[in-house]
């Protein structure tokens, strides 16, 4: 199974804009990437998706270079409830998937 | 819509003994995964299938045996509990495939200690 790569964590101070990229090489034509928010005992929440270029929701933007081999979550205007660990996931269109990374954990302060 | 339920939400086990974890989506999606979480890590996909009456394995299934009879249940069972299945198991479910539509959504998880 190919892997993801994510920085292990990040700080970030309340109101700033907060980029974590997943690199994630070994990603197939058919490949989707997907964004995921985890606190602690729950399961992850889903953020976003994309295929290529960027694409944005209300909560986030996600930028994909035109190589595909990584990706960029950016949140904009982060508060304290936005500390969680963020995890990408590369899935394909036959449920085949990479495994989560060990996700990168977000600390936001005030 | 209830979304995906998981039962029990602890349990504790002597070693050798076996169980089944459930899980239930009501949102007629036709992917599901088991995964598993051990502390301070990320998750591993343990088995997931495409639909009912199709299963395979993911990056961790040794010691479990999934079975997919409905659209709407997908059970891991544990056979021979081992302390090293210890860990918070998570199912979820998607449309996924040619919908284009990956987003997973999650059950609260189960906490299980093998003892």
């Amino acid at each position: 199974l190919a892997k993801t790569t994510q920085p292990i964590s990040m700080d970030s101070y309340e109101g700033q804009e907060v980029n974590i990229t997943c690199s994630h090489n070994n990603i197939a034509t058919n490949d989707y990437i997907t964004w995921y928010q985890q606190f602690p005992s729950q399961g992850p929440r889903f953020i976003i998706q994309g295929y290529k270029t960027k694409v944005t929701n209300e909560v986030a933007s996600l930028f994909i270079p035109a190589d595909r081999k990584s990706s960029t979550l950016s949140l904009p205007r982060v508060s304290l409830s936005d500390t969680a660990v963020y995890y990408c996931l590369v899935v394909g269109n036959a449920g085949n998937m990479l495994t989560f990374g060990g996700g990168t954990r977000l600390m936001v302060k005030p | 819509n209830a979304g995906v339920t998981q039962t029990p939400k602890f349990r504790i086990l002597k070693i050798g003994q076996s169980m089944t974890l459930q899980c239930t989506q009501d949102m007629n999606h036709n992917y599901m995964y088991w995964y598993r979480q051990d502390p301070g890590m990320g998750l591993k996909l343990i088995y997931y299938s495409v639909g009912a009456g199709i299963t395979d394995k993911g990056e961790v299934p040794n010691g479990y045996n999934v079975s997919r009879s409905t659209t709407e249940d997908f059970p891991l069972r544990l056979e021979l509990a081992a302390p090293s299945q210890t860990s918070v198991y998570f199912c979820a479910s998607s449309y996924g495939g040619l919908a284009g539509d990956h987003e997973q959504y999650f059950g609260p998880g189960t906490r299980l200690t093998v003892t």
